[in-house]
């Protein structure tokens, strides 16, 4: 089983759509997860941290099951400035494995 | 600086040369690491140092590849006698030490073309 996996889309969805992204895991120690995103030719940047207890940051929502080791992102309202690629990341033991990232494409 | 610095960002080199890739961290951030990401593909860990301690060289895909920190700050990657599989973008990631919730901050990247 890979470190972490994800679907790697593409995800097509419209404006204003709710899309959910999932990820599993391996390393049932991990303690620390995170989302980032990557626009086309950029760097990853944070998107979120993800807690035990799930966490929302605006139109986005993140849940973490530790029993099944599987993390998921929720974005509501899908903007055109959503578009690009979601990755999983997991602390492993040090340093941070990232997903291969899932594409998402808001379209007008 | 406000952010992690990267240079160059752009490299074409003639395969069989060598190369040096240079990052400067968040001032104040103990944890550097470097990962490369070649197209379509995910982030690949290199290596990672932790203030004075000796750094993790577990992901250096061969003895072409070293990297040091002088100082605590700067790091340089070196990749020796380069393939054409070397081509990709070589990210620089900085943490401070208690990563907890606030995960990495990385450069905008070094993208080496071997030709």
């Amino acid at each position: 089983r890979k470190e972490v996996e994800q679907d790697p889309g593409p995800f097509n969805v419209p404006e204003g759509a709710t899309v959910a992204f999932n990820c599993t895991y391996s390393n049932s120690a991990s303690q620390s997860f995170f989302w980032y995103r990557q626009d086309c030719r950029k760097e990853p940047k944070l998107l979120m941290s993800v807690y035990s207890s799930g966490n929302e940051d605006g139109r986005f929502t993140a849940q973490l099951n530790r029993a099944s080791q599987y993390i998921s992102l929720l974005i509501r309202d899908s903007k055109l400035s959503d578009s690009a690629t979601y990755l999983c990341v997991v602390e492993g033991n040090t340093p941070l494995v990232f997903g291969k990232g899932t594409r998402l494409s808001v379209i007008a | 600086g406000a952010g992690v610095s990267q240079s160059p960002s752009n490299k074409v080199t003639e395969k069989g040369k060598d190369v040096e890739l240079r990052c400067d961290p968040i001032s104040g951030h103990t944890a550097l690491y470097w990962y490369r990401q070649s197209l379509g593909q995910g982030l690949e860990f290199l290596i990672y140092f932790q203030g004075n301690s000796a750094p993790d060289k577990s992901g250096l895909p061969s003895d072409r590849f070293s990297a040091e920190r002088t100082g605590g700050s700067v790091s340089t990657l070196t990749i020796q006698r380069t393939q054409q599989e070397d081509s990709a973008v070589y990210l620089c990631a900085s943490s401070s030490f208690l990563i907890d919730n606030y995960g990495y901050t990385f450069g905008s990247g070094t993208r080496l073309t071997v030709v």
